[in-house]
């Protein structure tokens, strides 16, 4: 069966100082790969999504970036945080074929201070 | 573009209580649509879906019918737990199982005994 993991489950950072949340899959091959964003009170935003290696696209523009650097790893980094980064941030995959069933790893807290 | 609008939270309840959380959708042609379920601490995980119009999805005593002629696909249950306290997505995706998933903005349900 298929898992997602992603770490660190929680992570509190100053401003000013980077980041770097990572995701891995694992039972499946060429999983599309999303990183969405829970920040308080508003709902889930999708910030990337890859459909393979070294292919990302970003949903919105922001101060993060993400990789995909194997096929079933994404990382989620910053250079340097924004108190406006804090938030609960999520990885995803979906089939290859089947964007729309996706499956969510437990989440990782990011809180900047 | 496709959107979903779901009610706002918190709603609140009392155990055994009948619960209702609304949600409209926008779409062209035939979008799926999807019930997630984020306990406390958690990731999000599929509740329940529906495909095509009158379609009723259920699981765990949660039901949604999917109705083309309102937009809707209201969740319901008739008698709600401790258990259940959690923040619900409603979600659409287009006509093809490539399309992306659009969430809703969440609806926290606080259940008492």
């Amino acid at each position: 069966s298929q898992t997602i993991h992603q770490w660190p489950a929680t992570l509190v950072q100053p401003v000013g100082s980077p980041l770097s949340l990572e995701c891995t899959v694992e039972g499946t091959s060429n999983p599309n790969l999303y990183w969405y964003r829970q920040a308080a009170g508003r709902g889930l935003q999708l910030l990337f999504y890859s459909v393979g290696i070294g292919q990302i696209s970003s949903e919105v523009p922001q101060n993060l970036s993400a990789s995909r650097p194997q096929d079933r790893q994404f990382i989620l980094s910053s250079k340097k945080l924004l108190l406006s980064d804090s938030g609960f941030y999520l990885c995803a995959w979906s089939p290859t074929d089947r964007r729309n069933t996706i499956y969510f790893g437990e989440g990782s807290w990011l809180t900047v201070v | 573009g496709n959107s979903v609008t779901q009610m706002e939270g918190p709603v609140t309840l009392s155990e055994e209580a009948f619960l209702t959380i609304n949600c409209t959708y926008t779409a062209t042609g035939y979008p799926s649509l999807f019930w997630y379920v984020q306990y406390p601490g958690e990731g999000l995980q599929l509740l329940l879906k529906a495909t095509k119009a009158d379609d009723k999805g259920s699981n765990k005593g949660f039901e949604a019918t999917y109705r083309k002629e309102t937009t809707s696909f209201h969740l319901e249950k008739g008698s709600v737990q401790v258990s259940d306290s959690a923040v619900y997505f409603c979600a659409l995706s287009g006509s093809y199982n490539t399309d992306k998933l659009i969430f809703g903005t969440g609806t926290r349900l606080q259940v008492f005994p």
